[in-house]
């Protein structure tokens, strides 16, 4: 069964701290991953990632994959309060189609 | 561009009584997949419809249902409904079928069942 694991499930760190969000997958063939932002309304779309190495990057956030390891990893340097939310990490397979497999994602909480 | 958007934004029923949710894809979005949120689970996929035709469905009872129209807005229904449906249901859209396309998500509706 195809599964997505996020580590750790919450973080609280202070603010001007960088953190560093870890998914991990197992799935068929996979096509892509994808990181989200979720406060308290709908999540909202961060990055897009297919190829191994190639790291993503807008702002203090970033992002790369490792296909041999199955992973990948969300950084958010010099955080802000603003960053707080849970942020989310799902894969897609050609065996669920379109479908995205969600982790159960990591709350980030950053105090002033 | 105007996002996803889904109405009503909440909802409270009680048991045994039907539901249905409604959402609008982006301007030129043809595919729709609905979620369904809650604090245990996470979110999880509960069907996709392309062209007015259900193309996946995940691991959720007969009891919900849901159908696309020819604008590419979608319903989903929930029948008979039960203390554990209480969740955030979630739509997003995408461009099309393609597995490289973003999907993009709506505010969601908040359903409670009493």
């Amino acid at each position: 069964e195809d599964k997505v694991v996020q580590s750790p499930l919450s973080l609280v760190v202070h603010e001007g701290d960088t953190v560093t969000l870890n998914c991990s997958y197992e799935v068929t063939n996979f096509r892509s991953l994808l990181w989200y932002k979720q406060e308290k309304k709908a999540p909202t779309f961060l990055f897009m990632l297919t190829s191994s190495g190639i790291e993503k990057k807008s702002g203090r956030l970033s992002s790369i994959l490792d296909k041999k390891e199955l992973s990948s990893i969300l950084n958010i340097t010099a955080t802000q309060t603003g960053d707080s939310a849970i942020y989310l990490c799902a894969v897609r397979s050609p065996q669920a189609g379109t479908a995205l497999i969600f982790g159960k994602g990591t709350t980030l909480s950053v105090s002033s | 561009k105007a996002g996803v958007t889904q109405t009503p934004r909440y909802l409270i029923k009680t048991r045994g009584q039907q539901v249905t949710l409604s959402c609008s894809p982006i301007s030129g979005h043809r595919s729709v997949s609905w979620y369904q949120q809650t604090p245990g689970q996470g979110l999880q996929f509960l069907f996709e419809y392309f062209s007015e035709t259900q193309r996946n469905k995940g691991n959720f009872p007969g009891r919900f249902s849901g159908r696309q129209f020819s604008n590419s807005r979608s319903e989903m229904n929930v029948s008979t409904l039960e203390l554990g449906d209480s969740a955030l249901y979630l739509c997003a859209s995408s461009l099309d079928r393609g597995v490289r396309n973003e999907q993009f998500f709506g505010p969601g509706t908040r359903l409670t069942v009493l």
